[in-house]
């Protein structure tokens, strides 16, 4: 089954843990970024990637990291987080863009404390 | 930058009827992609339709339509004959052409749709 998965799906962690939220795709698909939604502002992107070693900030990249080393995966690193950074992830993967359909992952709830 | 601007936080309807969600955008591009995704109480981010900006025709799948105007910058997405499985937030998002799309989507803010049976 084509699919974009996440993991966890649920983290409560204390501020200054470092983390890592893994997404994977099956689909062989170039372009994954990463997502943060946040009630009453939709959703905005974090980082983006458009294929192995090329990734680039989208509109909310501080605070995060991430990484590009084999096309199906697409970790996002908090190195200390931050309670501002309590939200809910997704993880979406694509044909090379643009506008290609984008595939989302079910979702991280974080939540820092 | 694009901006998307949904103006109707929240709207509910009787199984059946037919309701329209109002999705507009700001942007100098003049080549871009338009999406309606869908989000049930599950959480998953579902496409609903795609619309290339080049394209005159209104895209529709099966009873979602949009009413697609270009120089208005306004792309609204119909529902006919609502079913109790279209309550969820629905979020219009923009692509744009320029830059490969890398950029990815911008979304709305979102519009919560409730059918009432």
């Amino acid at each position: 089954e084509a699919q974009v998965t996440q993991n966890p799906r649920y983290l409560i962690t204390v501020t200054g843990k470092k983390l890592t939220v893994t997404c994977s795709q099956n689909m062989n698909h170039e372009y994954m970024s990463w997502y943060r939604q946040d009630p009453g502002l939709g959703l905005r992107q974090i980082y983006y990637s458009m294929n192995v070693e090329v990734t680039d900030k989208g509109d909310v990249p501080e605070g995060y990291k991430v990484s590009r080393k084999e096309k199906r995966n697409f970790p996002l690193i908090l190195e200390s987080p931050s309670p501002n950074q309590t939200s809910l992830y997704f993880c979406a993967s694509s044909l090379s863009p643009p506008g290609n359909e984008q595939f989302f992952g079910p979702g991280t709830r974080l939540t820092v404390l | 930058a694009q901006t998307v601007t949904q103006s109707q936080p929240e709207m509910s309807v009787q199984e059946a009827e037919t309701v329209t969600l109002s999705c507009t955008y700001d942007t100098s591009e003049s080549n871009y992609y338009l999406f309606w995704y869908k989000q049930p109480p599950s959480r998953q981010m579902i496409l609903v339709i795609r619309q290339e900006a080049y394209k005159q025709q209104n895209a529709t799948e099966n009873r979602f339509s949009v009413n697609f105007q270009k120089a208005a910058k306004s792309f609204s997405l119909k529902i006919s004959d609502s079913q109790l499985g279209d309550t969820a937030m629905y979020f219009c998002a923009f692509m744009k052409d320029s830059g490969g799309g890398a950029d990815g989507l911008t979304f709305g803010k979102g519009t919560h749709l409730i059918i009432q049976p």
